[in-house]
């Protein structure tokens, strides 16, 4: 069976600090990967998108990037954080071209 | 761009009781999903719909595929506690792009009274 796993569950940075968050999926081959912020507990924004290694496409201009160094990898990152940049991000999955996503458990960051 | 319009936006009701949700969409789409999301946790899929006027069940969980294409419906029947949460639809646009770009609802959050 397919499992997704995110870290760290929790984050609190300072303003300016850098960003690392790691996603990995098991048990599947070239998934489609995405990175989600979520914001108050509503809605989901989509904001990147990697259809294989290396293939990143953004939703939104943000301060983040994501990249995607092996098949079942994806790392959501930033240079300098800002304050917006709080919120839970949601990592998902699903196969190629399919409808269906699968999320991670999430991580909660914080910036002070 | 897509929209999905979800409601109600929040619901407050007594265990036992039955709950209705549903989403409303600008665009047809040709797959509707519906998750749940438990606090500081990554939302869950319930129930997935292929096909216009489908019906599916899971448990006390009801979901259905509207004919217009533009609408889904989720019902709960006899509520209980641990169906708090946030529950979302999503859907899916016919003739999507192949990486299968999900647009979700603002979510419904339903809390249960013992």
């Amino acid at each position: 069976s397919q499992t997704i796993h995110q870290w760290p569950a929790t984050l609190v940075q300072p303003v300016g600090s850098p960003l690392s968050l790691e996603c990995t999926v098991e048990g599947t081959s070239n998934p489609n990967l995405y990175w989600y912020r979520q914001a108050a507990g509503r809605g989901l924004q989509l904001l990147f998108y990697s259809v294989g290694i290396g293939q990143i496409s953004s939703e939104v201009p943000q301060n983040l990037s994501a990249s995607r160094p092996q098949d079942r990898q994806f790392i959501l990152s930033s240079k300098k954080l800002l304050l917006s940049d709080s919120g839970f991000y949601l990592c998902a999955w699903s196969v190629a071209g399919g409808g269906e996503q699968f999320f991670g458990p999430g991580t909660r960051l914080t910036v002070l | 761009g897509q929209q999905l319009n979800q409601s109600p936006q929040s619901m407050f009701i007594q265990e036992g009781e039955d709950v209705s949700m549903n989403c409303t969409s600008s665009s047809i789409f040709n797959t509707w999903l519906w998750y749940k999301q438990d606090p500081g946790e990554g939302p869950v899929l319930l129930i997935a719909l292929y096909k216009a006027g489908e019906l599916t069940s899971n448990g006390r969980l009801t979901a259905q595929f509207g004919i217009t294409r533009k609408d889904s419906f989720l019902n709960i029947s006899a509520s209980i506690p641990s169906d708090v949460g946030i529950y979302f639809c999503a859907g899916r646009a016919r003739g999507g792009t192949s990486y299968g770009k999900l647009t979700f609802g603002q979510g419904t959050i339903l809390t249960v009274h013992p």
